[in-house]
């Protein structure tokens, strides 16, 4: 399977832990975002990066929230101290931007369900 | 307000027949147009991405209108496996804005 993958695909936490999860892109794509998405929402933009430079943050990231991609391939999110308002779906997209104009079509991974208790 | 709109529906449509959303975006300088479609629990994925020029896919026609801001698209012979969520996407500075989506529910 060439797809975007992510790990893992479910997580239950007790309030106040940390958690990690994992995104695998399309091994070509230079792109890697990160997105989060709450029943009857489309997904919200948290973050994304260009090879292994993160580039955009988005205000919903707190400052408990922090993305890596430390070498261009796969990225990890790690949400510290969870609250019962980080319950949701995490979703990892990737794309292959090139110089000039481009469409940016994005292709997203299965997500990662995470429930805080 | 919204940078992206849309009606979120649901709208309950008899299989067979054609169906249309819009989607506004309130800034100009967007630059690329998406519809992506998302089932129950599922991940988004890509339907079609939406030209100046408009562009068809089978049954599927997307449109874009840059004087009103708005992307549309059209469903003719719906089909049962059509229902699902619809996302509306706007592109601008390679920030991705994501519709709440358009529930559509085709009826046998």
């Amino acid at each position: 399977d060439t797809g975007v993958s992510q790990d893992p695909r479910h997580k239950i936490t007790k309030r106040g832990q940390n958690v990690t999860f994992r995104c695998d892109p399309i091994s070509e794509h230079n792109r890697l975002y990160w997105y989060r998405q709450t029943l009857g929402q489309g997904p919200e933009f948290l973050t994304y990066f260009q090879n292994e430079a993160q580039l955009e943050k988005s205000r919903l990231l707190s400052d408990r929230f922090s993305a890596e991609r430390p070498k261009g391939s796969f990225s990890t999110l790690e949400i510290q101290r969870t609250e019962q308002g980080d319950s949701a779906m995490y979703l990892c997209a990737s794309s292959l931007a090139m110089s000039g104009p481009s469409l940016n079509e994005q292709f997203f991974g299965p997500g990662t369900r995470l429930t805080v208790l | 307000r919204k940078e992206v709109e849309q009606d979120p529906g649901p709208f309950n449509v008899p299989e067979g027949a054609t169906v249309a959303f819009n989607c506004t975006y309130s800034n100009s300088a967007s630059q690329s147009f998406f519809w992506y479609r998302q089932d129950c629990r599922k991940e988004p994925k890509l339907l079609m991405s939406v030209y100046s020029s408009g562009n068809e896919d089978g049954r599927f026609t997307a449109q874009l209108n840059r004087a009103s801001q708005y992307i549309s698209l059209l469903i003719r012979d719906s089909k049962l496996s059509d229902s699902a969520t619809y996302l509306c996407v706007v592109n601008r500075d390679d920030k991705i804005i994501f519709g709440k989506g358009t529930r559509l529910h085709i009826l046998p």
